[in-house]
């Protein structure tokens, strides 16, 4: 069974570009969920969406978005880039067969890795 | 809010001796607790969760946790430490009412020969 396969690996963009980030889930999992590390802040959670709906956000600034299309593989976007904003952004699926209980574990992505200059 | 703490930014061993990362943490209600480790520039691995039932739950690769309701922790274990298990380890908590995992700063385990 394929894992979380995310895209780009590696990206290096400019201050003030934006920058779109692909994830394609597990086959079957509709939760995706999506993360930023960085050396100082540790993994902070950006957003989940489950069928297509965001159910919940982090503190993040607006310029970050996302997305999730109907066969549950999602995008993220980043507007607006800052020199902060370089991390390993990291796309996590979960099975969730009961959408109120999200009592299984998430499968990560290898990320990727954003540098801003 | 939850919130998870893990109290050691190292942990250094020997290999064969046993070892412990330690994790604890914050929630309303009974929590959802997971392991992951974490190797150089690659994504997180799912190690092993506590969801309900028995204290001692087992894992991949020989690993252990063990959750303490009255001690709010949930520390990893593994009884006879390898080199390949040299990495960063998080503890990370989930709300039963919500869907965002809340990860603790990690633990660089370092195994010598």
């Amino acid at each position: 069974k394929a894992g979380v396969t995310q895209t780009p690996r590696y990206l290096i963009k400019t201050r003030g570009q934006q920058v779109t980030l692909s994830c394609s889930p597990i086959s079957g999992h509709r939760s995706v969920s999506w993360y930023q590390q960085t050396p100082g802040q540790g993994l902070q959670f950006l957003f989940e969406y489950f069928s297509e709906t965001q159910r919940n956000k982090g503190n993040f600034p607006g310029r970050f978005s996302g997305r999730q299309f109907s066969n549950s593989r999602s995008e993220m976007n980043v507007s607006t880039l800052e020199l902060g904003d370089s991390a390993l952004y990291l796309c996590a699926s979960s099975y969730i067969k009961d959408s109120d209980r999200p009592n299984t574990e998430a499968f990560f992505g290898q990320g990727t890795r954003l540098t801003v200059v | 809010a939850q919130s998870v703490a893990q109290p050691e930014d190292q942990v250094n061993v020997a290999e064969g001796n046993p070892l412990t990362v330690k994790c604890t943490y914050s929630v309303s209600g009974n929590p959802y607790l997971f392991w992951y480790v974490q190797y150089p520039n690659r994504g997180l691995q799912f190690l092993l969760k506590y969801i309900t039932g028995d204290n001692l739950v087992k894992g991949s690769y020989g690993f252990e946790a063990e959750f303490n309701k009255s001690q709010t922790s949930f520390h990893l274990k593994k009884p006879s430490a390898l080199v390949s298990d040299s990495a960063l380890y998080f503890c990370a908590v989930r709300d039963p009412r919500d869907y965002k995992l809340s990860f603790g700063a990690g633990t660089t385990v370092t195994v010598r020969a």
